[in-house]
Formats: structure tokens, sequence, C-alpha cells
């Protein structure tokens, strides 16, 4: 099974700030099969990013994936209010796998 | 507009079984692969099972395996999950997801654009 180790655990940042989330796998991701969602509370987890950079429908553009093999990105350029959440990676490569999640708080 | 609602939740003693179901809507349901994910309040989320999209494969995580039967009906749009001798770790809120792209060869499997809201499972005694 791919462990997905995502850091840092919370980010504190305020609105307007830029975040970058890491996401790291215990061994090659095939094919870059990895993808990012948002969770805010009591809501389901929505799709960022999938294919490790391809931004899924309607995901403003400040939204950016990056990486391949074993070390992937999500950098969220000029944090919104509404981007306050916890962001979770999952590779699809072989089976499928979340990553423990990032919480983006207010700082 | 796409759609997934899941249903069948509840309250189960340990070792009983429980059968959760999900309507699609919105989208050609029979083109997609499709999931159950789980996840405990408060904590990260574990994929659960898939099926394809003509029922012809299955797969489940280790943890549920033997235990778990993830089924479907295109005809009536419909997704199940049968979960037998359950127990108190499986106590989560159960999704029903759908793959983001339709079934074709080269086309990956396990990138969930459409998410259900949730049906919950408690298993205690």
């Amino acid at each position: 099974e791919i462990v997905l180790t995502q850091s840092p655990g919370t980010l504190s940042l305020s609105p307007g700030e830029g975040a970058t989330l890491s996401c790291r796998a215990s061994q090659s991701v095939r094919s870059s099969y990895l993808a990012w969602y948002q969770q805010k509370p009591g809501q389901a987890p929505r799709l960022l990013i999938y294919g490790a950079s391809s931004r899924a429908p309607g995901i403003p553009d400040r939204f950016r994936g990056s990486g391949s093999g074993t070390d992937f990105t999500l950098t969220i350029r000029r944090l919104e209010p509404e981007d306050f959440a916890v962001y979770y990676c999952q590779q699809y490569g072989t089976s499928l796998t979340f990553g423990g999640g990032t919480k983006v708080e207010i700082k | 507009e796409m759609q997934l609602v899941e249903s069948g939740g509840g309250l189960v003693q340990p070792g009983r079984s429980l059968r959760l179901s999900c309507a699609a809507s919105g989208f050609t349901f029979h083109e997609y692969t499709m999931h159950w994910v789980r996840q405990v309040p408060g904590k990260g989320l574990e994929w659960v099972s898939d099926i394809s999209w003509n029922s012809d494969r299955t797969g489940y995580a280790d943890s549920v395996k033997g235990r778990f039967t993830i089924s479907r009906d295109n005809a009536k749009n419909s997704l199940y999950l049968q979960m037998n001798s359950l127990r108190p770790d499986d106590t989560a809120l159960y999704y029903c997801v759908k793959d983001l792209f339709p079934v074709h060869p080269g086309a990956p499997t396990g990138a969930f654009d459409i998410w259900g809201q949730g049906t919950m499972v408690t298993v205690s005694s």
C-alpha cells in the first residue's frame, strides 16, 4: 500500500498570503495519478486537482498542483476567506489511498 | 445537476448487517466506475470499495474485504454496499462517490468529482 504523508499538519496563514502544502508518497505514484481535495466542516470533499496538476472544472486558477514520483505540492496563491479548510491528497495509481490532511487555518 | 444521495445508515450492534444505497442522477450512471469512501467524524478519508461500470470488477480495502460487498443496478441508477459482521471501527460517515472520467481504455479510475452528502453508520452495543 502506498502511504501518503502530508505536511504540515496545520498551516496558520492570513487571507492574501500564499500556502504551500506537501504530499509525499512512500513509493512512486504511477503516472502521477495524484489528486487534491478540499473539505470544509460539514461538507463532502471537493476535487481540486487531478493528475497531479490538472484543475478540476470550476476550480480557480489560484490553486496549482505540481510534482511527480513521490513528491507533490498544492500551492494556493493569495488565500481567499473560503480557502480555509482541510486539504487531502490521494493517489489512484496503485489501489487508492489518502493522506492524513493539512488544515489551513486563519492566523 | 449531477447528484448522489445515500441512504440506509443508522445504529447497529456489532456483528450485525446493514445495507447502504446510493441513488444517482444527472449523469449517465452506467458509464462510470463508482466507489464508497468513509470518514470517521473529525478524521481522515478511507477508500472502502469500488465497482466497474458493468460490475465485472470489484475492489475492497483490506479492512473490509470478506465482510462488505459492493453492487450496482444500472437500470435503477443505484449503487449499494452490503456490510456484514460490522465492527465498532466501521463507525463512520459513508460517502457514495463518482469517478471523474467515464470508462475508456486507458482512462484512470479513482479521482472523485461528485460526492454524496454521506450516510452515518454507527456500530455500537
